[in-house]
């Protein structure tokens, strides 16, 4: 069936470096993709979207790249800060075909001081 | 805040009994989903809608049914619940290439 993961449960890194959070996707026809922030205890917060004609998409201090070859996607969080501690969700959804929205496990993004 | 309630928000029941969660939204949203989220599980989509009336089935929707008889109202029941739906329960919507919004979660303990 359709999956999509990311290739780390967990990322370690120093605050003021740039993260790099991973995630793959297995349906080739998937045509969106949206990146998620969820801190502990609340729901899944927006943070950057991409559309599958698109291979980058940059916003306050994030960026999304898309590899529709490998069906790999990644976000990119420039100058981490401690409030960037959260789990990262990616997600796919297939327009037009079932409109499913598919998350990923997530990745535990923990900054270093 | 997009608008988007859950309720109950906490809830503690018995195996076998009948619980219904309630999402309410204001935004006039075509799409509404309803994941759970589970340790090591991610977000994994029950059951979601594109319409009024209009439902189907996500990855893990064995034990629940939904229904939407409005547009601003999505519902989520397990008709005879078990230990192994305890989890926390989410309600999103959505309207085409845009942000998805989420509602505040639903803790559900069955015992």
């Amino acid at each position: 069936g359709e999956s999509v993961g990311l290739h780390l449960p967990t990322l370690s890194v120093q605050e003021g470096d740039n993260s790099i959070i991973n995630c793959a996707y297995s349906n080739s026809a998937s045509d969106y993709f949206i990146w998620y922030k969820q801190e502990s205890g609340k729901g899944p917060q927006f943070i950057i979207d991409i559309r599958s004609n698109m291979d980058k998409r940059q916003g306050q201090r994030v960026t999304v790249l898309l590899n529709k070859t490998v069906k790999h996607l990644s976000l990119q969080i420039a100058a981490t800060q401690p409030g960037d501690s959260a789990v990262y969700f990616c997600a796919a959804l297939t327009q037009n075909r079932d409109d499913k929205i598919i998350f990923g496990k997530g990745t535990r993004l923990h900054i270093l001081p | 805040d997009a608008g988007i309630t859950q309720s109950p928000r906490h809830k503690v029941t018995e195996t076998g009994t009948p619980v219904t969660l309630r999402c309410h939204q204001t935004e006039n949203h075509r799409y509404m989903y309803w994941y759970r989220q589970d340790p090591g599980h991610g977000l994994r989509l029950i059951h979601y809608s594109y319409g009024v009336k209009d439902t189907d089935k996500g990855e893990v929707s064995d034990g629940y049914s939904v229904s939407r008889s409005k547009t601003e109202d999505f519902l989520l029941t397990l008709e005879s619940a078990t230990s192994s739906q305890t989890s926390v329960y989410f309600c999103a919507t959505w309207e085409g290439y845009n942000e998805q919004f989420f509602g505040p979660g639903t803790r559900l303990t069955v015992l």
